[in-house]
Formats: structure tokens, C-alpha cells, sequence
């Protein structure tokens, strides 16, 4: 099956701070790729669609000023957690389309 | 409203067989995908549906009824490394997919 990765596997950082997640397509190119958050015990909730050369589209409730997303190659989308709060704290999982989706190892992000 | 139903819980026996199932409601349908993440994981892809009826992948097997909007996922031989949460996942178009809120598989011996 295709491969994605992430950058980092996991992040701590203070509260105030940004993050940027990296995921990449290793041997495909991904025109779409999909950002989600997940909580512990909880399924994935997807976050925006991340589009290569155009702006990304939100869900609903998602603010897109703090979380900032950027597709600029067909192998590289990042997601950037801007002025991270503890609530913020999480488990960001991306994912590239070829086919059916595969998921990146994810990152784990605890804002203190 | 858009949603999945599966099971929260389900407890088997190694070497047993055991069946999670899923029924759908979503504005559209392009096939029902199963991923498997264990504790601290990312999800991994099981298998996909897009017609009706049996898909056969080794020890798992997934199945879909469009006309029920229902399928389910099959584990024979469980095993304990199959602990894990299992979601299903509907593709409902324009790339985008959702999820269930996952099953969570014990395996005892």
C-alpha cells in the first residue's frame, strides 16, 4: 500500500506557542490530503481537506485562522496549530487519497 | 445528520470468530472501508466495499448490503494482537470519508 509519514511523531509545547505537523506522501502523489484530530478514546474527526495549490476546506467548527494549512507540492501538506492552547492537545493524524485512504503514524501534540 | 453505528465493546476468545458490524446513514455512498488502529496507533486499512458481498482477505472478511446500508467486518482465528479498535468508514464522495466512533476488540486467552 502507498506510504505517508509525519513530522514529529510527537510534540510538547508551551501554551502560546505554534506547531507546524508535516505529512507527506512517500511514493504517490497526493492531490488531496485529509487532516484529523482524535481524542483518546474517540473515533477520527475530520479536520479540513487539504488541497495541493489551493486553499484548504474546513469542517465546520474548525477554525481555520488556528489552524493553518498549507499544500504546496503534491507530497507535502502541513498543518500548522497557531497559538496552541492545552485543549489543543491532541492526536493529528493526516492522510493521502490513492484509491482508499492511507493514514500517516500520526502526532501526538500536548500543549502545556 | 450524517452517521455510523457500531458496537462500543466486544469481547472474544483467542481462535474464536468474531463479527463487528455497521450500519450507515450519510447523503452519499461510494463504499465502506474498515481500518484497525491498536492503542497509541494510527489506523491501518483493512479492506474496502463498494458492491455488495463478501470480501475475503486472509483471516478477515468484510461485508456490505447496500439495500440495508450495513456491513460488517468478519476476524476468524482471533488472535491476540487483534486487540485494537476497529472503525468503519463511509466514503461519501468528493473524496471525502467518515467515521464511526470504532469498536474496541478484547481478545482474551
Amino acid at each position: 500500500g502507498a506510504v505517508v509519514s509525519q513530522h514529529p511523531s510527537w510534540v510538547i509545547c508551551k501554551s502560546g506557542t505554534s506547531v507546524k505537523i508535516e505529512c507527506r506522501s512517500l511514493d504517490f502523489q497526493a492531490t488531496t490530503m485529509f487532516w484529523y484530530r482524535q481524542f483518546p478514546k474517540q473515533s477520527l474527526m475530520l479536520m479540513a481537506t487539504s488541497n495541493e495549490g489551493s486553499k484548504a476546506t474546513y469542517e465546520q467548527g474548525v477554525e481555520k485562522d488556528k489552524f493553518l494549512i498549507n499544500h504546496a507540492s503534491l507530497t507535502l501538506s502541513t498543518l500548522t496549530v497557531t497559538s496552541a492552547h492545552p485543549e489543543d492537545s491532541s492526536f493529528y493524524i493526516c492522510s493521502g487519497q490513492e484509491g482508499t485512504q492511507y493514514f500517516g503514524p500520526g502526532t501526538r501534540l500536548l500543549v502545556l | 445528520g450524517q452517521s455510523l453505528e457500531q458496537p462500543s465493546e466486544v469481547t472474544a476468545v483467542e481462535g474464536a470468530i468474531v463479527q463487528i458490524n455497521c450500519t450507515y446513514q450519510t447523503s452519499g455512498f461510494y463504499g465502506l472501508s474498515w481500518y484497525q488502529q491498536h492503542d497509541g496507533g494510527a489506523p491501518t486499512f483493512l479492506s474496502y466495499n463498494a458492491l455488495d458481498g463478501l470480501e475475503e482477505t486472509g483471516r478477515f472478511s468484510s461485508f456490505l448490503s447496500r439495500s440495508d446500508s450495513y456491513g460488517y467486518l468478519l476476524l476468524q482465528e482471533l488472535q491476540m494482537k487483534d486487540s485494537a479498535s476497529y472503525f468503519c468508514a463511509v466514503n461519501t464522495g468528493g473524496f471525502k470519508t467518515i467515521f464511526g466512533a470504532g469498536t474496541r476488540l478484547f481478545v482474551k486467552a
